[in-house]
């Protein structure tokens, strides 16, 4: 069975901190990615890598970074977090790599408040 | 670029009637199309999947039904139960890419 964990729940951080979210599956999964989910906006794409140290921005990633320096790890970095990025984070690997499309497994999710 | 529609945003029915979501998306290269659940404090998981050389797909209580002239596909819940209760999202990928574009989500209330 594949897990995907996440560092925490939930997380409280001010205004202009640095923050950082982690995320590890251990079914070896080359994909991994980084979705925001809003209420009436469904999950949206901040960053995709398909392999160590390979990234790829998607549909909103101004305002985060991310570091993939091992297979099973892949982290979101926000430089300066502000109150519009509140909000819940979702983390998912992707197996049938290679082809297009593929079971996307997810995180618990971590439920970000910006005060 | 690519988008998805998702209707409705929320659907309730009576334990045991059926549900129907729909979505509709514009890239026509799109190709594969996932459904996913999530409970209320919970993970979205995939339910039910369909590729677009497939009209329709089925497992048991589920299916899903793809018309690509329409750029359109649908989850069919037949014999709903409490445990359906769940926000569904649909979304479509298509070839040679690792990304999906999801709707935006049917809160689904199955009233006992």
């Amino acid at each position: 069975d594949v897990k995907v964990t996440q560092s925490s729940r939930y997380l409280v951080k001010r205004t202009g901190e640095k923050v950082f979210l982690e995320c590890v599956q251990d079914m070896d999964h080359e994909n991994m990615f980084w979705y925001r989910q809003d209420p009436g906006l469904g999950l949206r794409l901040i960053y995709f890598s398909y392999d160590v140290k390979m990234k790829e921005k998607g549909d909103i990633p101004e305002g985060y970074s991310v570091s993939r320096e091992k297979k099973e790890r892949f982290s979101l970095i926000l430089e300066s977090a502000s109150t519009n990025q509140t909000s819940m984070y979702l983390c998912a690997s992707r197996t049938e790599s290679g082809v297009a499309g593929g079971r996307r497994y997810f995180g618990p999710g971590t439920r970000l408040t910006v005060l | 670029g690519e988008n998805v529609e998702q209707h409705p945003s929320t659907l309730s029915v009576q334990e045991g009637d059926s549900a129907v979501i729909k979505c509709t998306y514009s890239d026509s290269a799109s190709n594969y199309f996932p459904w996913y659940k999530q409970e209320l404090g919970k993970r979205p998981q995939l339910i039910i999947d369909i590729r677009s050389n497939v009209g329709e797909k089925k497992d048991q209580r589920i299916a899903v039904t793809l018309n690509k002239t329409a750029k359109h596909f649908s989850l069919h819940i037949t014999e709903t139960q409490p445990e359906d209760s769940a926000v569904y999202f649909c979304a479509a990928s298509g070839p040679g890419t690792y990304k999906y574009i999801f709707g935006t989500g049917t809160r689904l209330k199955v009233l006992a």
